[in-house]
């Protein structure tokens, strides 16, 4: 069984307030790291799709980290609006296996 | 362009009884296609996934099953439902292993 840890669980902040969180997966046979945005009534869409070691990616104010050799990826948020509030997914594939999601972080931005 | 749509929305059925959630993809041709459930206060669990018609492979073993009659449909079923069955249940296809999911808008299941 794959673990895939999220942290924290929920995250509260002030508008324009830069915010991070944390996706922690296992090192060993790394394939692929994946970050979504589920907002509520809506489905879930992508966010980044990263596969190599040191990847880092930007959509807007939105960025994400890779570290495969210790297992780690940080999604940062920088200057949070309100519409960013939802709940965001990292799902990690090893190998030929399918991706496994993590729980989440729930993000709250108020106005 | 490439459109996923399930249904039904909601659905409220009594113990024992049968289950039936459908999921078409339009615009794209063999995806890969998955259904996933996410219970209250877990993450989301993939429950079996599918690289082409009459082909499937389930993650979970549990009461339901699935079916993939045409390259862009996917059907969920269960013959009697269970009270732990409840949930929220998403439909995903992509077009390859490592590419990013394109999701339905999801079926919440309520088993009482």
């Amino acid at each position: 069984i794959l673990n895939v840890e999220q942290s924290p669980q929920s995250l509260h902040v002030q508008e324009g307030d830069s915010t991070n969180f944390t996706c922690s997966f296992p090192s060993s046979n790394f394939y692929a790291l994946h970050w979504y945005r589920w907002e509520t009534a809506k489905s879930p869409e992508a966010l980044f799709v990263m596969t190599l070691n040191g990847d880092e990616k930007k959509k807007g104010r939105i960025s994400a980290t890779l570290n495969t050799k210790e297992g780690y990826s940080y999604l940062y948020i920088k200057g949070s609006q309100p519409e960013d509030s939802a709940t965001y997914l990292c799902a990690f594939k090893k190998g030929y296996s399918t991706l496994t999601f993590g729980k989440g972080t729930m993000l709250l931005v108020s106005p | 362009s490439q459109t996923i749509h399930q249904w039904p929305a909601t659905l409220v059925q009594p113990v024992g009884s049968p289950l039936s959630l459908e999921c078409t993809v339009e615009g794209t041709s063999n995806p890969n296609l998955y259904w996933y459930r996410q219970a209250a206060g877990r993450g989301l669990q993939l429950l079996f996934y599918s690289v082409g018609i009459g082909q499937i492979s389930s993650e979970v073993p549990q009461n339901l099953s699935a079916s993939r009659p045409q390259d862009r449909q996917f059907i969920l079923s269960s013959k009697k439902l269970l009270l732990s069955d409840s949930g929220f249940y998403l439909c995903a296809w992509s077009l390859s292993n490592t590419g990013e999911l394109f999701f339905g808008e999801g079926s919440r299941l309520t088993v009482l």
